[in-house]
């Protein structure tokens, strides 16, 4: 059964700065990877999938990158702004994906204005 | 372009009483539809999946049922909850590509 961890749990980083969220999966046979950012009592909104024969995934100041062979993906916000204050959860997808993903616990970031 | 949406937004219920949470995606033809629950520092769980019309896949035993009446229609059910049922539920429609997208959520409350 896949499991998925994200560490760390919880950070808080001034404004500006570029971070890394990581995310780690146990069955490396995974058939993708997403990333998903929450708002406090929202649902989720998809921000990269990462199909298992890519290496990484783009969009606007957000980098998603993925290696398969270490069971890892990791998630790099590049010059942080005060909006981007939300949890983010990573989950991975095995076998065809119909049967749905499977997510860490999230990170929940706080960006200091 | 594709929408989903889910009702109620929240619900407040006495214990024992019935449930019906409902989702609906528009803009797609036979999605993949799935109801995930996410209770304070469990993350999220799912519960059912659909493949198509009647076709329901449960992930865990438990209090609660899904049906499928119609192509983009997915329904979350229970006939007596239970205050472990309490939790904020999500309905998700997935691409060919396996990409999940979640509509608002329903926060439940069991009392």
């Amino acid at each position: 059964k896949q499991e998925v961890t994200q560490i760390p749990a919880a950070l808080s980083v001034p404004e500006g700065e570029n971070l890394v969220l990581n995310c780690s999966f146990t069955d490396s046979a995974i058939y993708n990877l997403q990333w998903f950012r929450q708002d406090p009592g929202k649902g989720l909104t998809s921000l990269l999938l990462i199909q298992s024969s890519q290496r990484e995934q783009t969009s606007g100041r957000l980098n998603a990158s993925l290696d398969k062979s270490s069971g890892r993906s990791t998630l790099y916000i590049a010059a942080s702004q005060p909006g981007d204050s939300a949890t983010y959860l990573c989950a991975s997808g095995l076998g065809g994906g119909a049967d749905g993903l499977t997510f860490g616990k999230g990170t929940h970031l706080i960006i200091q204005p | 372009s594709q929408t989903i949406h889910q009702w109620p937004a929240t619900l407040v219920q006495p214990v024992g009483s019935p449930l019906s949470l409902e989702c609906t995606v528009e803009g797609t033809s036979n999605p993949n539809l799935y109801w995930y629950r996410q209770a304070a520092g469990r993350g999220l769980q799912l519960l059912f999946y659909s493949v198509g019309i009647g076709q329901i896949s449960s992930e865990v035993p438990q209090n609660l049922s899904a049906s499928r009446p119609q192509d983009r229609q997915f329904i979350l059910s229970s006939k007596k909850l239970l205050l472990s049922d309490s939790g904020f539920y999500l309905c998700a429609w997935s691409t060919l590509a396996g990409e999940l997208f979640f509509g608002e959520g329903s926060r439940l409350t069991v009392l």
